[in-house]
């Protein structure tokens, strides 16, 4: 069965620090990954999806960026980060695009002060 | 544009009562709707999913949710309400596209 992973589960970042964020899927091959984040009490907002290795689209133009160095992993970075950028960040997969469903990892809580 | 909306951000019920959950959505095409489940700092399980071969959905843990494409609705609901239910519960949409579209999510709280 398919299993994905997150970590850290929770991050506390001062403003202006560097972040990264990783994401694994296990038991699947050539999945389709999905970045997205929680704010309370604006849903979710797709940030990154991406196809294969080396294939990022981004919905949402801000200071973070997505790479996906191996198939099934997909990292989510930031080089300075604004109070902004807190809140719930969920990592998805799905075995193809379109309408196939999304099954989402445990999530990491970032909080920045 | 594909849009959900989800009408009532907090919905309270009694253990044993009945649970509804609205979800309207906007499509120009037949869409793929999916109902999923928040449990406090965990990801989203998915619940149910309708894709157009029956408008009545059966998912996990009791719930259902019938689609009604003349209302433009994909509710859903559970004919008696249990404790471990309360949850946050997103509607989403997808129309042959990448994204999944999210409602805003309604909190389900259940009183004993």
């Amino acid at each position: 069965s398919q299993t994905i992973h997150q970590w850290p589960a929770t991050l506390v970042q001062p403003v202006g620090s560097p972040l990264s964020l990783e994401c694994t899927v296990e038991g699947t091959s050539n999945p389709n990954l999905y970045w997205y984040r929680q704010a309370a009490g604006r849903g979710l907002q797709l940030l990154f999806y991406s196809v294969g290795i080396g294939q990022i689209s981004s919905e949402v133009p801000q200071n973070l960026s997505a790479s996906r160095p191996q198939d099934r992993q997909f990292i989510l970075s930031s080089k300075k980060l604004l109070l902004s950028d807190s809140g719930f960040y969920l990592c998805a997969w799905s075995q193809g695009g379109g309408t196939d469903t999304q099954y989402f990892g445990p999530g990491t809580r970032l909080t920045v002060l | 544009a594909q849009s959900v909306t989800q009408l009532g951000s907090h919905v309270s019920v009694s253990e044993g009562a009945l649970v509804l959950l609205r979800c309207n959505y906007s499509s120009s095409v037949p869409p793929y709707l999916f109902w999923y489940v928040q449990y406090p700092n965990q990801g989203l399980q998915l619940l149910l999913k309708y894709t157009s071969a029956a408008t009545l959905v059966k998912g996990i843990n009791g719930f259902e949710a019938e689609f009604k494409k003349s209302e433009t609705s994909f509710h859903l609901t559970k004919p008696s309400a249990h404790m471990s239910d309360a949850a946050e519960y997103f509607c989403a949409v997808n129309q042959a596209g990448t994204a999944l579209i999210f409602g805003k999510g309604t909190t389900l709280s259940v009183s004993s």
